[in-house]
């Protein structure tokens, strides 16, 4: 069956600080996508990146930075020097090819403070 | 070019009654899905169109729920009878196909209060 945990409900961090939200997934599939959402205090939904399953290079976009390793099914999201403008509830998604739809992760709430 | 949008922003609707909530997907995008997002239950996935292809049904919680798409374009999400589990904020996405290479864009959803 297909599933994405997310351990971490809630975080707290001071701004500069590095944190990261974890991901685990399951799924039979040998052919999937991973994607993770930002969800601001406005509440849409922001793509940040997809990663197929065959693709293990980490990716670096600015501030961010994302570890996909398939030995531990975890598709983890660092984000460096935090920002209080990246206080947001972060979801990760998995994609396979059996469905149609993205089954998502209950969510981390990220609290950054000045 | 214009996002994913969707109306009403919010809904206030009185127990029974039947409500219609409408996405608009970005110009060009085939895909269009709906998900609804509550406290208890997160993110879920309700209906997915693709073209003119049948419907994916699989996540309608129950027979209240329908949904159709005019014109390979937008789309109407309704819930007859509503009942206060109803409540949440309702998500259209779209996708440029529906692979599952393509990332979904979400519009800002529709809060449907129950009362």
């Amino acid at each position: 069956a297909q599933k994405v945990t997310q351990a971490q409900t809630e975080i707290s961090v001071v701004e500069k600080e590095d944190v990261t939200l974890d991901c685990v997934y399951e799924t039979r599939d040998t052919t999937y996508y991973l994607f993770w959402y930002k969800q601001p205090p406005s509440g849409e939904l922001v793509f940040l990146i997809r990663r197929n399953s065959f693709d293990e290079q980490n990716e670096i976009s600015g501030r961010y930075s994302w570890n996909f390793q398939k030995s531990t099914s975890s598709f983890n999201f660092t984000i460096t020097a935090s920002q209080v403008v990246d206080s947001a509830v972060y979801f990760c998604a998995l994609r396979d090819g059996g469905y149609n739809k993205l089954i998502f992760g209950a969510g981390t709430r990220l609290a950054v403070h000045p | 070019g214009a996002g994913v949008s969707q109306s009403p922003s919010n809904k206030v609707t009185e127990k029974g009654k039947d409500v219609e909530l409408r996405c608009d997907p970005i110009s060009g995008h085939t895909a269009l899905y709906w998900y609804r997002q509550s406290l208890g239950q997160g993110l879920e996935f309700l209906i997915y169109f693709q073209g003119n292809s049948a419907p994916d049904k699989s996540g309608l919680p129950s027979d209240r729920f329908s949904a159709e798409r005019t014109g390979g374009s937008v789309s109407t999400l309704t819930i007859q009878r509503t009942q206060q589990e109803d409540s949440a904020v309702y998500l259209c996405a779209s996708s440029i196909r529906g692979f599952l290479t393509y990332e979904q864009y979400f519009g800002p959803g529709t809060r449907l209060t129950v009362t």
